[in-house]
C-alpha cells in the first residue's frame, strides 16, 4: 500500500521554541492530509485538515496560531507547534488522503513523539 | 457531530476463542465505517472497511442500522491479533474519519 513518512519520530524541545513535524506521501499524491494528537491510551483526536494549497481547516477547540499548518505540495505538510509547552507534549499523528486506485483511502504515518520540557 | 463509541478499553480472550469488538456509531446519514489496527510499534493501518464486505485476517464487520453497529469479529482468536483496535467512522464522501476511543484485544496464549 502506500507510504507515509513522518519526521522526525521523536523529539524534545524546550519550553517557548516552535518545532515542525513533517507529514511525507511517499509514492502518491495526496490533495488532502490530516493531522490528529492522541493522548496516552486515548483515542486519535483530529486537529485540522490541510488542503494543498490552501488554509488549513481546524478543528473547534485548536488553536490555529498555535499550530501552523502549511501544505506547499502534493506530497508535503507541515505541522508547527509554536511556542511550545509542556502541555502540548503529546504523539501527534498524519495521514494522506490517496484517492487514485485505492477509493479514497486513508494511509498513516507512524507519528511524531514531541516531549516538551 | 458524528460520535464511534466503544464501550471496551480492554479484550482478554485466549487464544482459539471467539472475538467480538464491539462498536456503535451515531449519525443519522449514511456513515462509512472502518475498523483500523495498531500493532504494536506500528502505524495504524485500515483493516477493513464495510462497503468492502471482506474478510481479512479472519475478521469480519457487519454494519447494522437498526442498532447503529459496525462490531468485529473473528471466530478463533490467534495471537498475532493482539493489538489495539479503532472503530471509525466518516460521514461519507469526504474522507474525514471520526474514531472511537479503541479496544486493546489480548490474545491469551
Amino acid at each position: 500500500g502506500a507510504v507515509v513518512s513522518q519526521h522526525p519520530s521523536r523529539v524534545i524541545c524546550k519550553s517557548g521554541t516552535s518545532v515542525k513535524i513533517e507529514c511525507r506521501s511517499l509514492d502518491f499524491q495526496a490533495t488532502t492530509m490530516f493531522w490528529y494528537r492522541q493522548f496516552p491510551k486515548q483515542s486519535l483526536m483530529l486537529m485540522a485538515t490541510s488542503n494543498e494549497g490552501s488554509k488549513a481547516t481546524y478543528e473547534q477547540g485548536v488553536e490555529k496560531d498555535k499550530f501552523l499548518i502549511n501544505h506547499a505540495s502534493l506530497t508535503l505538510s507541515t505541522l508547527t507547534v509554536t511556542s511550545a509547552h509542556p502541555e502540548d507534549s503529546s504523539f501527534y499523528i498524519c495521514s494522506a488522503l490517496a484517492v487514485e486506485g485505492a477509493d479514497g483511502e486513508l494511509f498513516f504515518g507512524e507519528g511524531s513523539r514531541l516531549t516538551v520540557l | 457531530a458524528q460520535r464511534v463509541t466503544q464501550p471496551e478499553k480492554l479484550l482478554s480472550v485466549f487464544k482459539g476463542a471467539p472475538v467480538e469488538l464491539k462498536c456503535n456509531y451515531s449519525y443519522s446519514g449514511s456513515p462509512e465505517l472502518f475498523w483500523y489496527v495498531q500493532y504494536s510499534r506500528q502505524r495504524l493501518q485500515l483493516l477493513l472497511r464495510h462497503i468492502s464486505r471482506e474478510s481479512i485476517k479472519g475478521f469480519t464487520a457487519d454494519l447494522n442500522k437498526g442498532e447503529t453497529s459496525f462490531h468485529l469479529k473473528k471466530p478463533f482468536a490467534q495471537e498475532e491479533d493482539s493489538a489495539m483496535y479503532y472503530c471509525a467512522s466518516n460521514s461519507g464522501g469526504y474522507q474525514k474519519v471520526t474514531f472511537g476511543t479503541g479496544t486493546k484485544l489480548q490474545v491469551i496464549p
